[in-house]
């Protein structure tokens, strides 16, 4: 990928379990991001956590950054059938506003 | 709010003719526009950064020739995939962004393919 990778590449869980993606990145950032992208579609937005923060939970999410390794994880908790999507890291560097990607991880929540 | 759509949403092509994918934010100015490929099962690679009224500056390994990127306006930019190959068959995302937000708001992408 032109940032980093992500693993695991693949996860499959049972639904109520919790679902753990890490992502590491090769640069210093300004903030990293996670979005979801369902098949085929475009990417939404989860959560954004900043270069100078190393938490941040939105509902069922939570994110970790640990700069001094660049990497970041996001926990899904009480995982849903609904929240298999492939996931994606993306870490903006602070220069020209550009994102770029991890290698995504494939989440697969079984009902 | 901060809408991003794409037109089309599919299209089927034979070799050689160009392709032209429009992205456009719906209810706000974008100061930035970015487009993406994305192959099947693997990530979205950036291609190039486009800003209304300038030239877009193109990712390494990225031909500018090949793809031809049009800002005309803060609310629209186009890509044009000229002379198509196989090759180029893909999903092309474009984002959006304005000066000093944060994030980047997606298109729901293009899928192109090359006969």
């Amino acid at each position: 990928s032109q940032q980093g990778e992500e693993d695991p590449q693949a996860l499959s869980i049972q639904e109520g379990e919790n679902a753990t993606m890490n992502c590491s990145y090769k640069t210093s950032i300004n903030n990293l991001q996670w979005y979801r992208q369902n098949s085929g579609r475009g990417l939404v937005h989860l959560i954004l956590i900043r270069s100078n923060e190393r938490e941040k939970h939105s509902g069922r999410l939570r994110v970790t950054l640990d700069t001094s390794k660049k990497s970041s994880s996001l926990l899904i908790t009480a995982s849903r059938a609904a929240d298999t999507a492939s996931y994606f890291c993306a870490t903006d560097r602070g220069t020209g506003n550009q994102f770029y990607f991890g290698t995504g991880t494939s989440l697969t929540v079984i009902p | 709010g901060a809408v991003v759509s794409q037109h089309p949403s599919w299209v089927i092509c034979k070799s050689g003719t160009s392709v032209k994918i429009e992205c456009r934010s719906l209810d706000f100015q974008a100061t930035t526009m970015f487009w993406y490929r994305q192959f099947p099962k693997q990530s979205l690679m950036l291609m190039a950064t486009s800003n209304e009224g300038s030239k877009a500056t193109y990712e390494q390994g990225v031909e500018k020739d090949k793809f031809l990127i049009n800002h005309a306006s803060l609310t629209l930019s186009t890509l044009t995939v000229t002379s198509a190959h196989p090759e180029d068959s893909s999903f092309y995302i474009c984002s959006a962004r304005v000066a000093g937000w944060e994030t980047q708001y997606f298109g729901p992408g293009t899928r192109l393919l090359v006969l």
